[in-house]
């Protein structure tokens, strides 16, 4: 099946710095979403990217949607511990289909 | 106003038996999908259903699940003959209207299979 190759893996950061993580794959996405996932907990959405060079932010979360529609990266501004978790970036294919997710970004921050 | 609610949280079986997993969507919300998650993966699409039909269920093994969405109650995912691979954590999501963004996730039920 199609797949979305999210980088890095995992990430130790010291609070207060800034992250960058992305998303690529060699088939063209329509829409591209961003969730973070807390452990025994399901996905929660962060944010929505619908058209190509899309720029959203939301609090200290930036995410872009890539000219050739086929990458995104979420950046964090100024990690604070609670920004602890796993990041997934998941995708929709041309036409109703399901969504594709990411193995995700497992993030880890130093007080 | 509830979120989704999935129950059991965490339910232990043994090889061969059933598997019986519960989802109750957001009040208002008649679309709800079923995702499996396997230890340090991504959520995989399993099936997508509207109240009474099954819309989409391309992401559903060919035997041993199935999954339904009555008219009252909940959606029920089902796993017969459970194998050690079935082990994973399955998340159900609900929305008020096929749009991606507007997809809630449950807390998720860890399926145990000794």
């Amino acid at each position: 099946g199609q797949q979305l190759n999210q980088s890095p893996q995992s990430m130790f950061i010291q609070e207060g710095e800034d992250v960058s993580m992305n998303c690529t794959s060699s088939s063209i996405f329509n829409t591209w979403l961003w969730y973070k996932q807390d452990p025994g907990e399901g996905p929660v959405l962060l944010i929505a990217l619908y058209k190509a060079g899309e720029l959203t932010s939301n609090g200290r979360l930036t995410a872009q949607f890539g000219i050739t529609r086929k990458d995104s990266f979420l950046n964090i501004s100024a990690s604070i511990p609670s920004d602890v978790g796993i990041y997934f970036c998941a995708g929709q294919l041309p036409g109703n289909t399901p969504l594709v997710f990411g193995k995700g970004t497992r993030l880890s921050v130093i007080a | 106003n509830a979120g989704v609610m999935q129950n059991p949280r965490h339910l232990v079986r043994r090889r061969g038996q059933e598997a019986r997993l519960r989802c109750s969507p957001m009040k208002g919300h008649s679309h709800v999908y079923w995702y499996r998650q396997l230890p340090e993966e991504g959520l995989k699409f399993m099936v997508y259903l509207q109240k009474e039909n099954i819309i989409d269920e391309s992401g559903m093994p060919k035997e041993r699940f199935s999954a339904e969405f009555p008219k009252e109650g909940p959606s029920i995912l089902r796993i017969q003959q459970v194998v050690r691979g079935d082990s994973a954590a399955y998340f159900c999501a609900s929305s008020p209207q096929r749009m991606l963004e507007t997809q809630y996730f449950g807390p998720g039920t860890r399926l145990l299979v000794l």
